[in-house]
């Protein structure tokens, strides 16, 4: 069973760092592109970065272009999400999702909330 | 920037009838593979997104045939028949031709 475990969450203070993770299990982890998604309270989704199988290609949307870093640890089976100088306007909830054809399998996300 | 604009935003419906969800982008979906990557997610409340369609018209694992997705170049459709309770939620459409953009949204309720 396909299993992704996002953790790292939790209130920042804006201007400070963060650190996600997602672990995942159930499939080659090295095999799959990876991707972070975010959904502000009551809002909808928001991609916000991709990283392929072997990290060669990564890309951002341009609201954390400069701001976030994405990477993943394939011996370890785990995506991360390096988040800097934070604003209010990143408060969150994060989820990362698998990349096959589609994003095919979502975890159930971790909340990230900036404010002083 | 490719922009998916998906209406309507709000879509009341009875039991057992059908929906019909659109979503148009601002550029054509079709990769230089020939290929189109255009999916269907439906949230139910306090979940996470579950994917639907994929690649327009194919339905993931475990999908009823209920669902049904169609449309080419920059218009697209997702067609639920015979809603039922379980259907009910946010349903959002997403482009991955050109990095990834979701739609607005639409939230599926009962009328």
């Amino acid at each position: 069973e396909v299993q992704l475990v996002e953790s790292g969450g939790g209130l920042v203070q804006p201007g400070r760092s963060l650190k996600l993770s997602c672990l995942a299990s159930g499939f080659t982890f090295s095999n799959y592109g990876m991707n972070w998604i975010r959904q502000a309270p009551g809002k909808g989704l928001e991609w916000v970065a991709s990283i392929s199988s072997s990290s060669s290609y990564i890309y951002y949307a341009d609201t954390v272009k400069g701001r976030f870093t994405i990477s993943r640890d394939n011996a370890k089976n785990t995506l991360y999400l390096q988040m800097t100088s934070l604003r209010s306007e990143d408060t969150a909830l994060y989820y990362c999702a698998r990349q096959a054809v589609a994003l095919d399998y979502w975890g159930q996300g971790v909340m990230v909330t900036v404010s002083s | 920037d490719v922009v998916m604009t998906q209406t309507p935003v709000s879509l009341p419906v009875s039991l057992g009838g059908q929906a019909s969800i659109s979503c148009r982008s601002s550029q054509s979906l079709v990769h230089s593979n020939g290929n189109t990557y255009l999916h269907w997610y439906l949230q139910k409340p306090g979940q996470s997104p579950q994917l639907l369609i994929y690649r327009v018209s194919n339905r993931f694992s475990g999908v009823p045939d209920r669902f049904s997705g169609s449309g080419s170049g920059t218009d697209f459709t997702l067609k639920i028949s015979r809603v039922e309770p379980e259907d009910l939620g946010d349903y959002y459409c997403l482009q991955s031709t050109h990095f990834r953009t979701f739609g607005g949204g639409t939230k599926l309720e009962l009328k």
